[in-house]
């Protein structure tokens, strides 16, 4: 079965520092998509970033890249100099792109970043 | 304006009495899922359509029934709500053009519902 592991609850980072945020999966299907997405206290769901699973290189988007390490089954976000404004739920999620589409999320992590 | 939207955003109501959250998407995609979100446990996936007339289970679809009749539109029907339904659910979609690249889907902006 898939499964997406999120182990850490919560974090906190000083502002302007980078924070790597870990998600760890499991599947057997060959094709898939492993998507990051913000949630502020607002409560909208941002994406942020994607990784395909036969993509060569690591996702970047601006101050946010994929570090894929498709050995371990590992898709940790990197966030590098931290705002005050990355404070919010991150969720990791994986997506199966040959068969019906379903979609499974990690339980979040909730990031702080202080002053 | 792209968008995903939900209604109603906020709903408190009462066990055994139907009710139906609407989502609507002008993005012509073809695919819509329904998640729900609850604290420790991330979003889960209720139902799921990947076009017109074809809808598939999600992870938690127990208590809910989906219809698509129209490309735009994904209602989520709760016929007898029970207090463990009480959570914040997610309309989303995405377009199955880009399946092989893995198109984001773009989120509603969730609709909280509390059963007593």
């Amino acid at each position: 079965a898939q499964k997406i592991t999120q182990t850490q609850p919560g974090m906190f980072v000083q502002e302007k520092e980078a924070v790597t945020l870990d998600c760890t999966y499991d599947t057997s299907d060959p094709s898939y998509g492993l998507f990051w997405y913000k949630q502020p206290s607002s409560g909208e769901m941002i994406f942020l970033i994607y990784q395909g699973s036969y993509d060569q290189q690591n996702a970047t988007e601006g101050r946010y890249s994929l570090n894929f390490q498709k050995a371990r089954k590992s898709a940790n976000l990197v966030i590098s100099a931290s705002q005050l404004g990355d404070s919010a739920m991150y969720f990791c999620a994986m997506r199966d792109l040959r068969g019906g589409f379903k979609t499974i999320f990690g339980a979040g992590t909730r990031l702080f970043v202080k002053a | 304006e792209a968008q995903v939207t939900q209604n109603p955003r906020y709903l408190i109501t009462v066990t055994g009495k139907k009710l139906t959250v609407t989502c609507s998407q002008n993005m012509n995609h073809e695919y819509m899922s329904w998640y729900r979100q609850d604290p420790g446990l991330g979003l889960r996936q209720i139902y799921y359509s990947m076009n017109v007339e074809v809808t598939d289970k999600g992870d938690v679809p127990e208590g809910y029934k989906v219809s698509r009749k129209e490309k735009r539109n994904f209602p989520l029907i709760l016929e007898s709500p029970s207090p463990n339904q009480t959570s914040l659910y997610f309309c989303a979609s995405s377009p199955l053009a880009g399946r092989a690249t893995g198109d984001t889907q773009y989120f509603g902006p969730g609709t909280r519902l509390t059963v007593l």
